[in-house]
């Protein structure tokens, strides 16, 4: 697997509790923001995005909200699952294209049987 | 329908050697990305493939690293000399468009000794 040597901030959710992942970014030119998930051994994998014309999408127990007032992203997972533990990402198309993203830290969320 | 296949998963090699990485994108996807994540850093571009033309490789660190895409199907990414810094995980993602999802492979684990 991946060796992550990274201090990332991290999430402990008991399971069937709502998880929360914050995410704050710099440049207000970004239009478009993504969140992934990654699991060990494996590469980003899409959760779920929005543009800066929305503040608020939701997917299936996920939403993202999208403050950009004060550029902050969230993503929020209903009723978390053990398989959702994994290191979160968000990311944002600073510059204005869709495929030069900027990445965040990421956050270790941990869910606890 | 299978996705971005990486090879090798993992690589070891001294400092000096030279190594390649290859990255075989989903079929019928034009565009062709490559990022890395260095130890304790985030993930960052390093340069984008639109069929077998460089469209922008601004996150290329040196001229070390080389990348091609002949034939505009699969990309190959290598160092020559490699460098402990070097060390890390380097992903590709490949996408239908500019303005679609990037799909992300499970990147290959490089460790420079």
């Amino acid at each position: 697997g991946e060796s992550v040597g990274l201090h990332l901030p991290t999430l402990s959710v008991q399971e069937g509790d709502n998880s929360i992942i914050n995410c704050a970014y710099s440049n207000s030119a970004s239009d478009y923001f993504i969140w992934y998930k990654q699991e060990s051994g494996k590469g980003p994998q899409f959760i779920i995005d929005i543009r800066s014309n929305m503040d608020k999408r939701q997917g299936q127990r996920v939403t993202v909200l999208l403050n950009k007032t004060v550029k902050h992203l969230s993503l929020q997972i209903a009723a978390t699952q053990p398989g959702d533990s994994a290191v979160y990402f968000c990311a944002e198309n600073s510059g204005g294209s869709n495929y030069k993203l900027t990445f965040g830290k990421g956050t270790l969320l941990t869910v606890n049987p | 329908e299978a996705g971005v296949t990486q090879f090798p998963s993992h690589s070891v090699i001294e400092k000096g050697q030279t190594v390649t990485l290859r990255c075989d994108p989903i079929s019928g996807h034009d565009n062709l990305y490559w990022y890395r994540r260095v130890m304790g850093k985030e993930i960052k571009f390093l340069l984008h493939f639109v069929k077998e033309s460089k469209q922008d490789e601004s996150g290329m660190p040196n001229n070390r690293f080389l990348a091609e895409r002949t034939g505009g199907t699969y990309s190959t990414l290598k160092v020559q000399p490699a460098e402990l810094e070097d060390s890390g995980v380097y992903f590709c993602a490949s996408s239908q468009a500019l303005t679609t999802r990037l799909f992300f492979g499970s990147g290959t684990q490089l460790s420079v000794l």
